[in-house]
């Protein structure tokens, strides 16, 4: 069936360093991968975006790329601070919902 | 300011009992939706809805319901709870029909079954 896998599961990060987080996506239709940050005891909210048509998206210190060909799509945070540790999601859209992946903590230490 | 609401942020219920879990959403919003978040497995999808007494079933709709009388409220019906729907559920709402906007979540109810 449709499934979105997500990695790493976790990755820690020294402050000032970037992080990467990486998706596959199997449905050739998705044209839309949202990605959700959730802080500890928080609701998970919208970060950043992209859409088929688009190859990469910035947004100060957070770029989203998509590679449609190879279907997976990254999250780059560049210049991390201790308040970017959270669990982010991507997600995938299939006809009218999302398939999120299954989540990775990201713990920037000072 | 879209504000999704959920009448309980905790609750812990018996084997067999039936549960209710309700969803209220501000923003006139077509869109309705309950995930489950466990660890190791994201956010599943249980149930959508894109209008009024309209539903669709997600990927894991087993031992749930939903019902949306009206536009801004979408619930979630565990009809017999049983331990493993122990788990943190998530409402959310998006604007437009499709997956395809932003989806704005609740605070979520951690319901433990016992």
């Amino acid at each position: 069936g449709e499934n979105v896998e997500q990695h790493p599961s976790t990755l820690s990060v020294q402050e000032g360093d970037s992080a990467v987080i990486k998706c596959t996506y199997s449905d050739s239709a998705s044209n839309y991968f949202p990605w959700y940050k959730q802080e500890l005891g928080k609701r998970p909210q919208l970060i950043i975006d992209i859409r088929s048509n688009v190859g990469e998206k910035k947004d100060q210190r957070i770029a989203v790329t998509l590679n449609k060909t190879a279907k997976h799509f990254s999250l780059h945070i560049t210049e991390t601070q201790p308040e970017d540790s959270a669990v982010y999601f991507c997600a995938a859209s299939i006809t009218d919902k999302l398939i999120f992946g299954t989540g990775t903590r990201l713990q920037v230490f000072p | 300011d879209v504000k999704v609401t959920q009448s309980s942020r905790y609750l812990v219920k018996r084997t067999g009992e039936k549960v209710f879990l309700e969803c209220v959403q501000d923003m006139d919003h077509e869109n309705m939706f309950w995930y489950r978040q466990d660890p190791g497995l994201g956010l599943r999808l249980i149930y959508f809805s894109y209008d009024v007494k309209m539903k669709e079933k997600g990927d894991i709709p087993e031992g749930y319901s939903v019902s949306r009388e009206k536009k801004e409220r979408f619930s979630l019906i565990l009809e017999s709870a049983s331990t493993n729907q122990t788990s943190m559920y998530l409402c959310a709402s998006s604007p437009l029909q499709g997956g395809q906007e932003t989806q704005y979540f609740g605070p979520g109810t951690r319901l433990l079954v016992l």
